[in-house]
């Protein structure tokens, strides 16, 4: 079973700042099935990232996502206000199981 | 737009069965080619990917808890619902009712808000 590692587990950071958010994975994974996930406070996690790269419907172009084999990233370009909060990433494996990280907080 | 809420008690006792019921709205269960999930979030395990079902009649449940979950359907209501059987402390968390893109990228597109189930005596 493949394990997700995120870091930094809190990320703090300013308004207009860029942000740089890891997800290491226990074993190279030769798909494509990482996404990125923003759940903030008594909310659902909103999907934002998916197929590595791929941004979701709706999602503003200044999250972006990158990686292959173990390392991979999620990248918030400027951020704004309504972008802190707790992200994580997700990886599903070729027998049905999904995969979590454990999370990354972006705090102000 | 796709909705789906989650319902069912949000107190349960040990050794019990947790029972809980998604209902969806803005689409029909047996339209399209989706899966919908059940995932829990607690302190202690993170995110955790319950199980699966698709109207095809497929079911799929993480092996970690597959001895103790069932997942069925109701389509005349447009629900589909988790049983876990034996329910302990670590069974207590935020349960979320999911769906997914329908594309395969296995990706949970759509999420009901969650509802909070303790198990506690």
């Amino acid at each position: 079973e493949i394990v997700l590692t995120q870091s930094p587990g809190t990320l703090s950071l300013s308004p207009g700042e860029r942000a740089t958010l890891s997800c290491r994975a226990s074993q190279s994974i030769g798909s494509s099935y990482v996404a990125w996930y923003q759940q903030k406070v008594g909310q659902a996690p909103r999907l934002l990232i998916y197929g590595v790269s791929s941004r979701a419907t709706g999602i503003p172009q200044r999250f972006s996502g990158s990686g292959s084999g173990t390392d991979f990233t999620l990248t918030i370009s400027r951020l704004e206000p309504e972008d802190f909060a707790v992200y994580y990433c997700q990886y599903s494996e070729r027998s049905p199981l999904f995969t979590f990280g454990q999370g990354t907080n972006l705090d102000i | 737009q796709v909705q789906l809420q989650e319902s069912g008690p949000g107190l349960v006792k040990p050794s019990q069965t947790l029972s809980l019921t998604c209902t969806v709205s803005g689409a029909s269960i047996t339209s399209g080619n989706y899966y919908w999930s059940w995932l829990r979030q607690s302190a202690g395990k993170g995110l955790e990917w319950i199980g699966r079902m698709h109207i095809t009649g497929t079911i799929d449940y993480n092996p970690s808890v597959r001895r103790r979950v069932t997942i069925s359907v109701d389509t005349s209501k447009n629900q589909f619902s988790l049983n876990v059987r034996s329910v302990i402390a670590a069974d207590t968390g935020v349960y979320y009712c999911a769906r997914d893109d329908g594309r395969g990228w296995n990706v949970f597109e759509y999420w009901g808000q969650g509802t909070l189930v303790t198990v506690s005596s």
